[in-house]
């Protein structure tokens, strides 16, 4: 299994504070991705990296920001949660172009409540 | 209407059953495609890529029909280790190439 570890594994906040998720690979991979999955919509892109300092959004990036200051750490902050942000967040890595159809490999995965 | 669709199912079946998936896409220019597998609160898995001319892992087998935007993965003989979500993706070329996931299409394989 690739290498991505995700933290918290589990989180409980409230609306209107601000939350930060972590996903670390030991792959050295040069992208990196954030994704929620909700029932009914499968998966959904927030933002992703493709290199350090290097980002841009993807399909569902409102409420949402990343950093990426080193290549093996990705953080994704919600900087006032909302109870439409309660979802399960995948962060994911590939070696090369991901976004040209190069294999993504998944982290374990966050599960976040919003009250 | 969505960018790939799936049938959520779920799909009950006997072990040993085949079963066939069936994925539509909605762009044309789309230039790679995928399944995945996903267990039960579990993180996305590659299972197999999908080319032109079809390609066999296994039990499995996965169909490409470009002229109808259709993709499909057959299980032949399934396992109870099969039962999970099945997520077909694509690669959407004139969208900046990213990935779009289907909603899944869950199996459940029975004794």
């Amino acid at each position: 299994d690739a290498g991505i570890t995700q933290s918290p594994r589990h989180k409980v906040t409230e609306t209107g504070t601000p939350v930060t998720l972590r996903c670390h690979q030991t792959e050295n991979h040069r992208y990196m991705y954030w994704y929620r999955q909700d029932p009914g919509h499968g998966l959904r892109l927030i933002h992703y990296s493709y290199g350090v300092k290097d980002t841009d959004k993807g399909e569902v990036s409102d409420g949402y920001s990343v950093s990426r200051s080193k290549t093996e750490d990705f953080l994704l902050t919600l900087e006032s949660a909302t109870s439409s942000q309660t979802s399960v967040y995948f962060c994911a890595i590939s070696e090369s172009e991901g976004l040209g159809g190069e294999t993504q490999y998944f982290g374990p995965g966050t599960r976040l409540l919003v009250l | 209407r969505k960018e790939v669709e799936q049938d959520p199912g779920p799909f009950n079946v006997p072990e040993g059953a085949t079963v066939a998936f069936n994925c539509t896409y909605s762009n044309s220019a789309s230039q790679s495609f995928f399944w995945y597998r996903q267990d039960c609160r579990k993180e996305p898995k590659l299972l197999m890529s999908v080319y032109s001319s079809g390609n066999e892992d296994g039990r499995f087998t996965a169909q490409l029909n470009r002229a109808s935007q259709y993709i499909s993965l057959l299980i032949r003989d399934s396992k109870l280790s099969d039962s999970a979500t099945y997520l077909c993706v694509v690669n959407m070329k004139n969208q900046g190439g990213k990935l779009i996931f289907g909603q899944g299409t869950e199996l459940s394989v029975k004794p």
